[in-house]
């Protein structure tokens, strides 16, 4: 059962540009929503994280933004740069123990 | 902060041979731990967790096993390896006092190939 879904297997973007990377879930009992980098052999590590009780969270460069109604959130990269390109997933929970990850959306920034 | 190893990195087992992937964690007490398996091309699956020494929950009924004799180990196991158990293998930490607004922190991960 894929209750996170992120259904773009790959983006490409021009350095500079923005990136965004979405996400839909189908269980409205999350209430915490995460977003990780990865690189080839390691892994996962944090990007930033978003509250259900809040519909935007920013840490830099980085936004994500949460649409209850329509059971979707957005990951917000800009400017983009080479050094961004990585696999990305989507995860949601709602207890710290059922954590559910996305397939993951593969990112490539051209210089 | 917390740290994750895992080993080994890289691993090639022959079909019915048994497995032990290790796991253990530093900078952090009586931690939430898991273990997770990213098959080619697909998203990151749920295994097992523990909350406590000796606690294990799983979430997938496999030919896999967990254990946690230790606070701070973690351990996945099989008696004998199928083919379809091939992956990348993390392993998961949540700490003590750490919300979810910190994520959780994983392990660099076992590439592990059933031949």
């Amino acid at each position: 059962d894929q209750q996170v879904k992120q259904n773009s297997p790959s983006l490409s973007v021009q350095e500079g540009r923005i990136s965004i990377l979405n996400c839909d879930y189908t269980n409205s009992m999350f209430d915490y929503f995460l977003w990780y980098k990865k690189y080839p052999a390691e892994g996962p590590t944090f990007l930033i994280s978003i509250s259900s009780i809040k519909d935007k969270n920013e840490d830099g460069r980085f936004t994500v933004f949460l649409n209850k109604s329509a059971k979707h959130l957005s990951l917000h990269i800009v400017p983009s740069q080479p050094g961004d390109s990585a696999v990305y997933f989507c995860a949601a929970t709602y207890n710290n123990n059922d954590m559910r990850f996305g397939a993951g959306t593969r990112l490539t920034v051209k210089p | 902060s917390q740290t994750i190893h895992q080993w080994p990195a890289t691993l090639v087992q022959p079909v019915g041979s048994p497995l032990s992937l290790e796991c253990t964690v530093e900078g952090t007490s009586n931690p939430n731990l898991y273990w997770y398996r990213q098959a080619a091309g697909r998203g990151l699956q749920l295994l097992f967790y523990s909350v406590g020494i000796g606690q294990i929950s799983s979430e997938v009924p496999q030919n896999l096993s967990a254990s946690r004799p230790q606070d701070r180990q973690f351990i996945l196991s099989s008696k004998k390896l199928l083919l379809s158990d091939s992956g990348f293998y993390l392993c998961a930490s949540l700490g003590v006092g750490r919300g979810l607004n910190y994520g959780y922190t994983f392990g660099s991960g076992t590439r592990l190939t059933v031949v």
